[in-house]
């Protein structure tokens, strides 16, 4: 059974922290996705990434910066969190192929006071 | 780039009836449609999927159709039971692009 881990369920930082979101698939995907969830507006892409070492922007970068060191591993960093950051951040992965749905993991909630 | 639109946003139905949820796509050359079903507090888990190829698909009490002319695809969820009720999302995607979802439908099934 595919499995994505995100490290923590519930976050809550201070305006102006730097945050790590970290997520971990253990299929060897190749694909990873960062989505953020909020009512009324679905979820959007921030940022993606087939392959290690590689990253593309979503629909909703600005704020947001990922790191792929490790295929397994794909991180969302927060450079200086924000209220309007607050939200559900979800992590998906795939194999490469395409045509296949994503394995989701079960979001961290991030709370910006 | 795609654009995926949703309807309805809420839906109420009786146990046992029947829910249509229907979505629209921009791209034409957008070829694969998943379907997610989001309960309260866990995960997307893929329930059914559909590629152009195909016009309809189903899955005991659920089924897809495809319709590429019109660039629409809708879910069919019949006899539907209590564990029905959750927030279903639409997707949209084109070779190994990523997903492009709906705003999400959140549907109750009333005993």
């Amino acid at each position: 059974d595919v499995k994505v881990t995100q490290s923590s369920r519930y976050l809550v930082k201070r305006t102006g922290e730097k945050v790590f979101l970290e997520c971990v698939q253990d299929m060897d995907h190749e694909n990873m996705f960062w989505y953020r969830q909020d009512p009324g507006l679905g979820l959007r892409l921030i940022y993606f990434s087939y392959d290690v070492k590689m990253k593309e922007k979503g629909d909703i970068p600005e704020g947001y910066s990922v790191s792929r060191e490790k295929k397994e591993r794909f991180s969302l960093i927060l450079e200086s969190a924000s209220t309007n950051q607050t939200s559900m951040y979800l992590c998906a992965s795939r194999r490469t192929t395409g045509g296949v749905g994503y394995t989701f993991g079960s979001g961290t909630r991030l709370t910006v006071v | 780039g795609e654009n995926v639109e949703q309807h309805p946003s809420t839906l109420s139905v009786q146990e046992g009836d029947s829910a249509v949820i229907k979505c629209t796509y921009s791209d034409s050359a957008s070829n694969y449609f998943p379907w997610y079903k989001q309960e309260l507090g866990k995960r997307p888990q893929l329930i059914i999927d559909i590629r152009s190829n195909v016009g309809e698909k189903k899955d005991q009490r659920i089924a897809v159709t495809l319709n590429k002319t019109a660039k629409h695809f809708s879910l069919h969820i019949t006899e539907t039971q209590p564990e029905d009720s959750a927030v279903y999302f639409c997707a949209a995607s084109m070779g190994n692009t990523p997903l492009v979802f709906g705003k999400g439908t959140r549907l109750s099934v009333i005993a």
